[in-house]
Formats: structure tokens, sequence, C-alpha cells
């Protein structure tokens, strides 16, 4: 079954760029799914960030588009996020998810990585 | 974006009992709708999807209903393990928004 395991740096400066990754095993990232980053800032709630489809089609909440990135290796079987001009605010436990499409819900999800910013 | 909106916000309950939450939407997501269960330092996990149908795996105890823009979320016998947070997130349109979630906590 597929599992999905995210991997990066637990610390960055503030107005650096946080990058992680997210390896898909048990399956393909090129199978017809949208791929997602979601947040969590400590005691609070869940943020969707974007996505991007095995064709490489992306979308991201317009509050954070201007510093989001997310892509996809196929070769790696993984695919990433980019966030930059980070600051605290950005402090935050980042998940992977798969979508399936539609309203199926988001059904596998990484254990998810803390990212703290701070210098 | 579309705003959700859970009710309530924190649950007090015994083993046993019947208990609903619920989730409305700033506008109509049709049956765009899914639930998710938290645990602390775990990731959620989808329990309801489409507003009612029972993800693979989970016990029946958990049902969903509504469309629209009012939704809630039903434990028919609470079990010890239940005790978590659950959010609602809509999947009808970008940025597919989570409820600030109901966290079910042990009387």
């Amino acid at each position: 079954q597929v599992q999905l395991q995210e991997s990066g740096p637990g610390l960055v400066k503030p107005s650096g760029t946080l990058s992680l990754t997210c390896a898909v095993s048990g399956g393909s990232v090129s199978s017809d799914n949208w791929w997602t980053w979601v947040r969590q800032p400590p005691g609070k709630g869940l943020e969707w960030i974007g996505e991007i489809s095995h064709s490489g089609s992306t979308n991201y909440k317009p509050s954070l588009k201007s510093r989001v990135t997310i892509s996809v290796d196929k070769s790696k079987n993984q695919f990433s996020l980019e966030l930059s001009s980070v600051t605290a605010a950005d402090t935050a436990v980042y998940y992977c998810a798969r979508f399936t499409g539609g309203n199926n819900g988001f059904d596998i999800w990484g254990q998810g990585t803390m990212v703290t910013v701070s210098s | 974006d579309i705003q959700l909106t859970q009710s309530p916000s924190f649950l007090s309950a015994s083993v046993g009992d019947r208990v609903t939450i619920s989730c409305r939407a700033s506008q109509g997501i049709d049956s765009y709708l899914a639930w998710y269960q938290q645990k602390p330092g775990k990731a959620p996990k989808l329990l309801i999807y489409a507003a009612s149908t029972l993800q693979s795996g989970v016990p029946s105890r958990f049902s969903g209903s509504g469309s629209g823009t009012e939704f809630t979320l039903t434990i028919s016998s609470l079990q010890p393990e239940d005790f978590a947070t659950y959010y609602c997130q809509q999947l009808n349109s970008y940025s597919y928004t989570f409820g600030q979630g109901t966290k079910l906590e042990i009387k």
C-alpha cells in the first residue's frame, strides 16, 4: 500500500527558504492523483498549502502563492515543497498527503515533520 | 475562500455516548465534504468523504450526513479510542479549507 514520508531540515532561518520532500513508496507519483501539502502550526488547525498532479499541474493557496513552489520528481518517486521568505508564522508541522480527486478526501498522509523558523 | 465553522469547538462526553459534531459552510459545497480524526502527535485520518461515505477500515459507529451548507458527523457509541480532535474539510473549491476543529474529551 502507498506510504508517504516527509523529510527536510527541522530549522530554517527567517527570510530563508523551507524545503521539504515527500517520498512515495508502494505506489507511483505518476499515478492519477493529486499530491498535496498541508501544515499545522503548534496547537492550531490544519491549512492546505497546495497540490501538484501527476502531470505537473499545480494549485496553491492564494495567500501563499507568491512564496510557494511544489514540484514532482518522477525519477525519485517523490514530490517537494519550497516556501520562500519564511517568518516565524511559517513554523508548523508540515504534512504531505494523497488526494485522489473529486470529493474523495485526503486518504493517505505522511507522519508529518516539524519545521521551526528561528535564528 | 469558503469558510467552515464547526460546532461545538469542545465537547465532553462519556464512553457509550452518542455525539454529533456540526460543520457549516459559508456557501454551498454540494457533498464535497470530508471528516478527519486527529490524535495528538499524529497525522489526520480520513473518516468520511463525499459527506456520507465511510472510508475503508473506519468503524461503522462513525457516520456523516448533509449537503449544501450543513453537515454532521455522528459517533453512535463513543469508544475510548475516539477521544481526539475532529476536522471537516471542503473540497468543492480552492483552497480546500478545514474547519477549526472539535476537540472531543472524556467526561
